[in-house]
């Protein structure tokens, strides 16, 4: 069963608008983490933002928050005024605390984010 | 502060070629691992390990050899190149034992094997 699902293949957002990109995750563990990466056309991938399972408020990080939804096991990433600079591709990730898995993370397919002008 | 160094950028093999992909990392990560990036598939885990002298296979070790001599050294072998392992391959590092630690990544490796 897929752990981390992401259901937007491809969005359009407006330079300077708001966007969500959404992450619904799958864990019986009480203690994980969820990630965020960002990987530009150029090809790296960068670490954005994190979520501890325990973490009382929702993470932020400049323009980055995530809308952490516990009950609902969703991790929503919200870029707030869109540049240009964010057209890429954005991939959630958890890892489980469990220490029997060794802490891998698993990964999501992405969401490709296109700012337009 | 180099972070994760992964050589070569780019590379072109021939099927049966062998290979090294090079990694070090200077942050005294225990956790290290290789993915390969293939469109629509996301990100597999090849190999990754948890200490010097410490290696385990992930999603997709077939074809693949690591080892772990030094904390700071992982390097990926492609024993004999087939098509199939044309992909972009990453190195990543982070601290072992701590959950909320970030997976830090090299820059990549785009490989093609004609």
């Amino acid at each position: 069963a897929q752990k981390i699902t992401q259901t937007q293949p491809g969005m359009f957002v407006q330079e300077k608008e708001a966007v969500t990109l959404d992450c619904t995750y799958d864990t019986s563990d009480p203690s994980y983490g969820l990630f965020w990466y960002k990987q530009p056309s150029s090809g790296e991938m960068i670490f954005l933002i994190y979520q501890g399972s325990y973490d009382q408020q929702n993470a932020t990080e400049g323009r980055y928050s995530l809308n952490f939804q516990k009950a609902r096991k969703s991790a929503n990433l919200v870029i707030s005024a869109s540049q240009l600079g964010d057209s890429a591709m954005y991939f959630c990730a958890m890892r489980e605390g469990a220490a029997g898995n060794n802490r891998k993370l698993i990964w999501g397919l992405g969401t490709s984010l296109a700012v337009n002008p | 502060n180099a972070g994760v160094t992964q050589t070569p950028k780019f590379q072109v093999l021939k099927t049966g070629q062998s290979m090294t992909l090079q990694c070090a990392q200077d942050m005294n990560h225990e956790y290290m691992s290789w993915y390969r990036q293939d469109p629509g598939m996301g990100l597999r885990l090849i190999h990754y390990s948890v200490g010097a002298g410490i290696t385990d296979q992930g999603e997709v070790p077939n074809g693949y050899n690591v080892s772990r001599s030094t904390t700071e050294d992982f390097p990926l072998r492609l024993l004999s190149a087939a098509p199939s392992q044309t992909s972009v391959y990453f190195c990543a590092s982070s601290y072992q034992g701590r959950y909320n630690s970030p997976l830090h990544f090299g820059n990549g490796t785009r490989l093609t094997v004609t």
